[in-house]
């Protein structure tokens, strides 16, 4: 089937430690993104890739750091400099068409983050 | 930047019941999606739309693009108890370089009493 996979689906971390959170997709979209939820919130974009071996900030890139080595990949570190890292992690992709513009999003089933 | 106003944040209905929520910007969008998002999963897409006054439905679910296209919203008929859930609004605009970016609103929570 294809889709966009996150593992693991509940994660939890000491303080200070950082930690690396997966996202997969097959469905050979050329974008991928990186969201975070908060209670009460909506999603707030973290980093976003366009292409393989680039990537973009988003609103909130504080605190976290990304990759983009292969076009199905894009993990998401969560590094100890984050204030606040306990949160709902999503995931998403999308066609990304010529002229920049890009398609509807898909989400994957997320990963919520527990620093305790 | 560009916001999207959601509203109402939370709703509190009983099954057979229809539904209405909308968002409204100050901003032009391009496009219009709305999302779906059960608790604890990822949010699914419901509807996208396109044009300005598309009017566009999916079983129960029926979305319109408004003419201004600063705005949209989202009708649910004769709601069943697994409509629960936090439906997302989210517009696709014209960033500065060329490109495009979506945005979210945040969400109205559905309850559905039986």
């Amino acid at each position: 089937d294809g889709g966009i996979t996150q593992s693991p689906k509940y994660l939890f971390r000491k303080e200070g430690q950082n930690v690396t959170l997966s996202c997969e997709q097959n469905l050979n979209h050329d974008a991928m993104y990186w969201y975070r939820q908060d209670p009460g919130q909506g999603l707030r974009l973290i980093y976003y890739s366009q292409i393989v071996n680039d990537f973009q900030k988003g609103d909130i890139a504080e605190g976290y750091s990304v990759s983009r080595e292969k076009k199905e990949s894009f993990p998401l570190t969560v590094t100890s400099a984050q204030k606040n890292p306990t949160a709902f992690y999503l995931c998403a992709s999308s066609i990304d068409q010529a002229g920049g513009y890009t398609d509807t999003q898909y989400f994957g089933p997320g990963t919520r983050l527990t620093v305790l | 930047g560009q916001q999207l106003n959601q509203s109402p944040q939370s709703m509190f209905i009983q099954e057979g019941e229809d539904v209405s929520m909308n968002c409204t910007s100050s901003s032009i969008f391009n496009t219009w999606l709305w999302y779906k998002q059960d608790p604890g999963e990822g949010p699914v897409l419901l509807i996208a739309l396109y044009k300005a006054g598309e009017l566009t439905s999916n079983g129960r679910l029926t979305a319109q693009f408004g003419i201004t296209r600063k705005d949209s919203f989202l009708n649910i008929s004769a709601s069943i108890p697994s409509d629960v859930g936090i439906y997302f609004c989210a517009g696709l605009f014209l960033a500065q370089g060329g490109s495009e970016k979506l945005v979210f609103g945040k969400g109205t929570k559905l309850t559905v009493n039986p």
